[in-house]
This record gives structure tokens, sequence and C-alpha cells, in this order.
């Protein structure tokens, strides 16, 4: 099947430093990725995406890197703030119809 | 909030029942995926409907069964439980079946016991 894998499973970061979340995946016809954040008790919420051909992709606070030479994805948050803490979920997809979450990291800010 | 809702928010029932757990998809999304969700994990795809049609499966036996109807709200269905169906159920709209950001709705928290 789809492996999708993070670096860390845990994350702390002082409030208003810079967070880096990373995830590898493995196949190379990956296509597609996203970045989800998951708050206690709700769903996921999008935070961002990109597609293949691009190598960044940038939203308020947040860029996405994209380095497909090492299959390697990450999310940096900038300014990182308490209502940052959450688990975050690279999702990985090459069809459209089924998407690929990893375990997730588990980011807490400390204020 | 993201316009995607699902009914009921929990739910207790007890191994060999059957399930059936609804989305409300964001309007205008005609794609609704559903995933499991077991504690500490990332969500598993289940199916995807588009248009009321099966659009794609994952690892996930006979049992787990899916609807949506015309207005592209959806259904899942889960016979004869097992005690390791206990998950949050989310079901997730789109606006069609390609590479494209779906929304997720707060998921039904599903107990067997």
């Amino acid at each position: 099947g789809e492996s999708v894998g993070l670096h860390l499973p845990t994350l702390s970061v002082q409030e208003g430093d810079n967070s880096i979340i990373n995830c590898a995946y493995s196949n190379s016809a990956s296509d597609y990725f996203i970045w989800y954040k998951q708050e206690s008790g709700k769903g996921p919420q999008f935070i961002i995406d990109i597609r293949s051909n691009m190598d960044k992709r940038q939203g308020q606070r947040v860029t996405v890197l994209l380095n497909k030479t090492v299959k390697h994805l990450s999310l940096q948050i900038a300014a990182t703030q308490p209502g940052d803490s959450a688990v975050y979920f690279c999702v990985h997809s090459n069809t459209g119809n089924q998407f690929y979450f990893g375990t997730g990291t588990s980011l807490t800010v400390i204020p | 909030e993201t316009g995607v809702t699902q009914s009921p928010t929990h739910l207790i029932k007890t191994r060999g029942q059957q399930v059936t757990l609804r989305c409300s998809s964001q309007s205008g999304h005609n794609t609704v995926s559903w995933y499991q969700q077991a504690l500490g994990q990332g969500p598993q795809f289940i199916f995807q409907y588009y248009r009321e049609e099966e659009n794609g499966r994952g690892n996930f036996p006979p049992r787990f069964s899916g609807l949506q109807f015309p207005n592209y709200s959806s259904e899942l269905n889960v016979n004869a439980l097992e005690l390791d169906d206990s998950a949050l159920y989310l079901c997730a709209s789109s606006l069609g079946a390609g590479l494209t950001e779906a929304f997720f709705g707060q998921g039904t928290r599903l107990t067997v016991v």
C-alpha cells in the first residue's frame, strides 16, 4: 500500500518561534499533497496543498515545501501561536479518489 | 465551519448489530469520501462516492457499504459490527472527484461494546 510517514511524532515549540513538520512518502508517482490540522474532538481542517509540479507554496503563515528528489514534504508555520497546537497530517494522493494519511505529528506550542 | 455535517455525533452499538451514519456535504459539492480514524491514528480511507456512484474503495470488507443521494448527502452502513469497528468516522466533501481540497465534518464517534 501507500506509505506516508512522518519523521517526528511530537514537536514542542515556544510561542512565536517557527515550526517545521516533516513528512516522507514512498511513492514516486505521488502528485498531490495536502497538510491537514486536526484539533482534539474535531475533523481534519485543510491548511494548504501542493501539486507535484511545484516546489513551494505559501499561505497565511504557512509554507509547504516539496522535494521530489528525496520524496520529502515539509510544513513551515511562522510565528507559531497557541492555537496552532494540534495534530498535523501529511496526506498524499495520486488518483484523487483515495487519500493516504500518515499517523500525524502532534504540535504543542508552549506559551 | 466547513459546512459538512455528520449525524449522530456519538453512538454506542452492540457487537453484531448494524449501524448507519449520515453526512450532509457542503453546498455544491458532489463528492463524498468516508474515513475511519482509530484512536491515535490517522484517518483510513473507506470509500468515495461521486455523483451517486462508488468511485474508489480502500481496504475495508464488504460489510462496509455506502450510498450517495441525489442531493449528494451520503450514508455509511456497517453490518455485523465488531469491537475493532470502534472509531471516529469522518466524512469529507469536495467539488469533483479529482485532486482537490476536501472539507471534513466533525465525525461520528462509534463505540462497539
